[in-house]
């Protein structure tokens, strides 16, 4: 069964960091594309971040350019977002969600999110 | 970036109606849409991707059909445990862009 679990979110200050993860578990984590996608409280699914196999490509929302670093470690089946320079309108639930290797991949697979407050 | 204009925002339906949704894309998506069902709480859940291949054990009430431009999600036959809101999403351009979503509830 396919599992994804994050992890590390919380409240925050805006201007302030944050680490987010994503365990994997039930697939071969390494043969899949990654992404992260957030919902703000009752609005809706913005895609933030995609990192491909083998980590080539690597894309971001024009929103979170520059403040966010997704990457990966096939070692440890972990998917990571690195958050920086936070503003409020960064709150939100963050979901890692897996993709297919095709050219045209859609989310098969979410995980439950992780709740990323950014409040002073 | 490709613009999903998702149509009705919500929805009101009695037991056993059909309804339907849809889904305008601002250019030609070729197919490449799928629909997610969420419910209060929980993630989003795959139901169909390239216009209208089910996803496997989603029951055959729920169907999708389009081309171009236009798409659209059916239920029939609405059962309670429908409740819960629709996104679109295409898949063939890059970013990825969601519908801003139908809230389905009982009348």
């Amino acid at each position: 069964e396919v599992q994804l679990v994050e992890s590390g979110g919380g409240l925050v200050q805006p201007g302030r960091s944050l680490n987010l993860s994503c365990l994997a578990s039930g697939f071969t984590f390494s043969n899949y594309g990654m992404n992260w996608i957030r919902q703000a409280p009752g609005k809706g699914l913005e895609w933030v971040a995609s990192v491909s196999s083998g980590s080539s490509y690597i894309y971001y929302a024009d929103t979170v350019k520059g403040r966010f670093t997704i990457s990966r470690d096939d070692a440890k089946n972990t998917l990571y977002l690195q958050v920086t320079s936070l503003r409020s309108e960064d709150t939100a639930l963050y979901y890692c969600a897996r993709h297919g290797n095709n050219l045209h991949y859609y989310f098969d697979y979410w995980g439950q999110g992780v709740m990323v407050t950014v409040s002073s | 970036d490709i613009q999903m204009t998702q149509s009705p925002p919500s929805l009101s339906a009695s037991l056993g109606d059909k309804v339907t949704i849809t889904c305008q894309a601002s250019q030609d998506i070729n197919k490449f849409i799928a629909w997610y069902q969420q419910k209060p709480g929980k993630a989003p859940g795959l139901l169909i991707h390239y216009t209208s291949t089910l996803v496997s054990g989603i029951p055959s009430r729920f169907s999708g059909s389009g081309s171009g431009r236009d798409y659209s999600f059916s239920i029939s036959n609405v059962e309670s445990e429908d409740i819960a809101t629709y996104y679109c999403l295409q898949y063939d351009f890059s970013p990825r862009t969601f519908g801003g979503g139908t809230k389905l509830e009982l009348k």
